[in-house]
């Protein structure tokens, strides 16, 4: 399987703030990583396709950049609804696997 | 609009079966590139990523549980079935289904989940 490496577990940070979530691949999966959302009790919300292309109805102060192992999820001014944890996927190969999820604070 | 929606057991017993049915509306699982996805969330942990059905009958299973997991599919009924045999504690979670999409780039993700359910084995 593809290990997939969210190195924070969880940050804390103020609004207002920007805000980088990185997440690393054990081995190249070009660009094929997503990115998801998660607020407790709801189910993960997709952000991100394609590393950098963003979801329709997303809000354009999130970004992601990268390729091949390393990837970033970058929130350019967060806000106060930005609250939970967001997990990369890598959907290069089967199984889709997860990183471990980075919970941001605010 | 796309909804699914996870049914099943809320307990079950150690080495028990457990079979869970996403419902879904809005798209038909006939359609080239569509998928139904199943991953489950262990109480305060990760993600996992289960299994993976295709419009064509295509299975992708998680290779650490692939002998104890079967997707099926009834496109009549707009529903997928997961199965899991031998039940332990450790498979608590909340089980969730998703819509895969899948775009001209080739590149997919989950880009709609149902809310997810509740399953913990306990005896």
């Amino acid at each position: 399987d593809i290990q997939m490496t969210q190195s924070l577990s969880s940050l804390s940070a103020s609004v207002g703030d920007r805000v980088t979530l990185t997440c690393r691949a054990s081995q190249n999966i070009r660009n094929f990583l997503n990115w998801y959302q998660q607020k407790p009790g709801n189910a993960p919300k997709l952000l991100i396709y394609a590393a950098s292309t963003l979801q329709s109805g997303v809000p354009s102060r999130f970004s992601g950049s990268g390729s091949g192992t390393d990837f970033t999820l970058t929130i350019s001014s967060l806000q106060p609804e930005d609250f939970g944890t967001y997990y990369c996927q890598q959907c290069y190969d089967s199984p889709g696997t997860f990183g471990q999820g980075t919970r941001v604070d605010i | 609009q796309i909804t699914l929606k996870e049914s099943g057991p809320t307990l079950v017993k150690p080495t028990q079966t457990l079979t869970l049915t996403c419902t879904f509306s809005g798209f038909s699982l006939t359609t080239t590139g569509v998928g139904v996805g199943w991953i489950r969330q262990p109480p305060g942990k990760a993600l996992e990523w289960l299994a993976l059905i295709f419009w064509d009958d295509d299975t992708r299973y998680s290779p650490s549980l692939r002998n104890r997991i079967t997707i099926t599919k009834d496109t009549s009924k707009n529903q997928v079935v997961l199965t899991m045999t031998n039940m332990d504690p450790v498979d608590t979670a909340t089980y969730f289904c998703a819509h895969r999409q899948q775009w001209r780039t080739n590149h997919h993700a989950m880009d709609v989940w149902g809310q997810g359910t509740t399953v913990t084995v306990s005896s």
